[in-house]
């Protein structure tokens, strides 16, 4: 299995929902991320996972909160979200582990197709 | 902070022709780069990384990177309709990737 998959493929949620995006990839990567993509911007980096401990948080607002339960597995639970929150949810995953070195595929991260999001 | 710029575009080439795609960075000890396709609507998509100086070729692609310069390009040799997408071109430090605001490329059959 060479991909990450993320599920729901869309999501609309009014502003009191609780609601969860998930992601799952079985390649053994040891890093996982969350990223949010406007429409027409780049990805704009929210979480990583290495190792599944939480290494990396850019300092996004506490209406998302990451889970990462297993190797394998990366859930983003929202929370009380904006309409503004709305857009592409983009998990990835990379080999990771720091044996690679900054040159190295190791870094190479892989992304999933996204959860579109749309907050009423 | 790490800054990565590219021409947003759009980049319009003719189908058969070579399209190339720049991006510059901001950090001098920057050491791996990497260069994503996206299509609208769609996810992005790794094409190539590149670590060492100079050229790295794979099928109709070739990824150049000149450190000296702080640059690195791609090139698309015998560029089809379906190569039309936004480029984005990205540097990682620590886990991090700082990505360009990518170029559209238009190509014309």
């Amino acid at each position: 299995d060479t991909e990450v998959t993320q599920t729901p493929k869309h999501l609309v949620m009014g502003m009191t929902n609780k609601k969860s995006l998930k992601c799952e990839q079985h390649m053994g990567h040891r890093a996982m991320y969350w990223y949010k993509q406007k429409a027409k911007k780049p990805p704009e980096l929210m979480f990583v996972y290495s190792y599944e401990k939480l290494s990396i948080n850019e300092s996004v607002p506490s209406r998302f909160s990451p889970e990462c339960p297993n190797s394998s597995l990366l859930n983003l639970h929202l929370h009380a979200l904006q309409p503004e929150d709305s857009a592409l949810y983009l998990c990835a995953s990379s080999p990771g582990g720091s044996s690679g070195g900054p040159r190295s595929s190791y870094n190479e991260q892989f992304f999933g197709p996204g959860t579109r999001l749309t907050v009423l | 902070q790490k800054e990565v710029e590219q021409n947003s575009g759009p980049l319009s080439v003719p189908e058969g022709a070579i399209a190339s795609l720049n991006c510059t960075y901001s950090d001098r000890g920057s050491q791996s780069f990497f260069w994503y396709r996206q299509y609208s609507g769609k996810s992005p998509e790794l094409i190539m990384s590149i670590y060492s100086n100079g050229d790295k070729e794979d099928g109709r692609f070739t990824a150049q990177l000149n450190k000296a310069s702080q640059y690195v390009s791609l090139l698309i040799r015998d560029s089809q309709p379906s190569d039309s997408a936004t480029y984005l071109c990205a540097v990682i430090d620590f886990n991090k990737f700082y990505f360009g605001s990518g170029t559209k490329l238009n190509v014309k059959p």
